[in-house]
């Protein structure tokens, strides 16, 4: 069995300052863990994946997260915050081997202030 | 990066119709192809998953009778929403995955709304 936590449904915070959306897992299995945006409407990118290879792992538009098995945790940071960062973004979690669907944390909506 | 096109992006039908929305991946093989739905401000919730040549394995609560999948290829997998009603409104999305590979690339996405 497999689930993800998203901590926060909703941040909020002002251009140009730090993000963190966070994100806690369970996994059977030794884990792949992902971090999608979502923009209105639209279908899902890919921001970064984790795949059992280094535990900071760097993405797209200056994200970044970092794997902490010990804790659980994946969660998602960049340093400084873009207007165009306003998205919601779901972490994910899937097992490394095998066919299995992904399965959805509930999402974090990422509010971003000029 | 690998690009799945789903199609249509969105679509208006009457109450009582089917719809089919389809899901080609058009650069790779996808051994595995999911169909999702998210409701308004919700996460995306798994619907089925479908491998090439087999039938689809639908999760709990989800009528197969009532959303036909279909995965000929291994590049198209189609979903078809039968006899919609209004509840059956909402955004699908299907993501496809290559065998040895654990990312999953999604199709845009399918607005459909019933009238």
């Amino acid at each position: 069995a497999q689930s993800v936590t998203q901590l926060d449904s909703h941040v909020s915070v002002s251009e140009g300052t730090p993000v963190l959306l966070r994100c806690n897992y369970s996994s059977s299995y030794s884990p792949s863990l992902f971090w999608y945006v979502q923009h209105p409407n639209k279908g899902l990118q890919l921001l970064l994946k984790y795949t059992s290879a280094a535990t900071l792992v760097k993405g797209i538009n200056g994200f970044e997260a970092e794997f902490k098995k010990s804790e659980t945790s994946f969660h998602l940071t960049k340093p400084s915050a873009h207007m165009s960062d306003a998205a919601e973004y779901f972490c994910v979690v899937t097992p490394l081997m095998g066919r299995r669907a992904l399965t959805f944390g509930s999402g974090t909506r990422l509010q971003v202030q000029p | 990066g690998a690009v799945v096109s789903q199609h249509p992006s969105w679509v208006i039908c009457k109450s009582g119709t089917s719809v089919k929305i389809e899901c080609r991946s058009l650069d790779f093989q996808a051994t595995t192809m999911f169909w999702y739905r998210q409701f308004p401000k919700q996460s995306l919730m798994l619907m089925a998953t479908s491998n090439e040549g087999s039938k689809a394995t639908y999760e709990q609560g989800v009528e197969k009778d009532k959303f036909l999948i279909n995965h000929a290829s291994l590049t198209l997998s189609t979903l078809t929403v039968t006899s919609a009603h209004p509840e059956d409104s909402s955004f699908y999305i299907c993501s496809a995955k290559v065998r040895g590979n654990t990312e999953a690339f999604f199709g845009q996405g399918t607005r459909l709304t019933v009238v």
